[in-house]
């Protein structure tokens, strides 16, 4: 059973570029969240989706934006990219347990902002 | 606000020693669960337990165990017999809909 995958894995964009993060969710599950994480930091809530529908949303500005797609598939698109965006993106899946199950992470896309 | 402190930065312990990772959080939720993870250097957050807010019974489950007491918000977790392979960035949170992370406690496990 694969786990949740994200592509790709290391990105570099120039500033004021766009990028589009890609991942699957493990079989089963149903909800996507995205997490930003600078070096050195914790991650960072973006939003979550669920059937379709961002259903919260983090401190991020509109430049940061997701879709999720009947497959349960989603994606996080980032616009006119600033250097502070270099992170790791992370992907969470997890069950419609609205907080009370555990996720399960992928590995992470590594975009660096030049 | 809702946050975590994670007051330890970086712990080095020799393998077999026992160690304790700190968590106090803060919360406006009256109902929610506390959650910890551990961070290989290959990047993804694995899953290591979980604890609901409304029972402060304290468990253990193989090398893990925890300490939780609502009244203080702390969430505290030890390993027992520490291995090399729990090298690792160790974070807690508490989550309703999603995770708080705090900056989490790098832990080195030395041979």
């Amino acid at each position: 059973d694969a786990g949740v995958t994200q592509s790709p894995t290391h990105l570099i964009k120039t500033r004021g570029q766009q990028v589009t993060l890609r991942c699957s969710p493990k079989s089963g599950h149903d909800t996507v969240s995205w997490y930003q994480q600078a070096l050195g930091q914790g991650p960072q809530f973006i939003f979550q989706y669920y059937e379709e529908e961002e259903r919260q949303r983090g401190n991020f500005p509109d430049r940061f934006s997701g879709h999720q797609f009947p497959n349960y598939s989603s994606e996080l698109n980032v616009n006119a990219l600033l250097l502070g965006d270099s992170a790791l993106y992370l992907c969470a899946s997890s069950g419609e347990g609205r907080g009370n199950t555990e996720a399960f992470f992928g590995q992470g896309t590594r975009l660096t902002v030049v | 606000a809702q946050k975590v402190t994670q007051a330890q930065t970086e712990i080095s312990v020799v393998e077999k020693e026992d160690v304790t990772l700190d968590c106090v959080y803060e919360t406006r939720d009256t109902t929610y669960y506390l959650f910890w993870y551990k961070q290989p250097p290959s990047g993804e957050l694995v899953f290591l337990i979980r604890r609901n807010s409304f029972d402060e019974q304290n468990e253990i489950s193989g090398r893990y165990s925890w300490n939780f007491q609502k009244s203080t918000s702390s969430f505290n977790f030890t390993i027992t017999a520490s291995q090399v392979v729990d090298s690792a960035v160790y974070f807690c949170a508490p989550s309703t809909y999603k995770y708080i992370f705090g900056t989490g406690t790098r832990l080195k496990v030395l041979a």
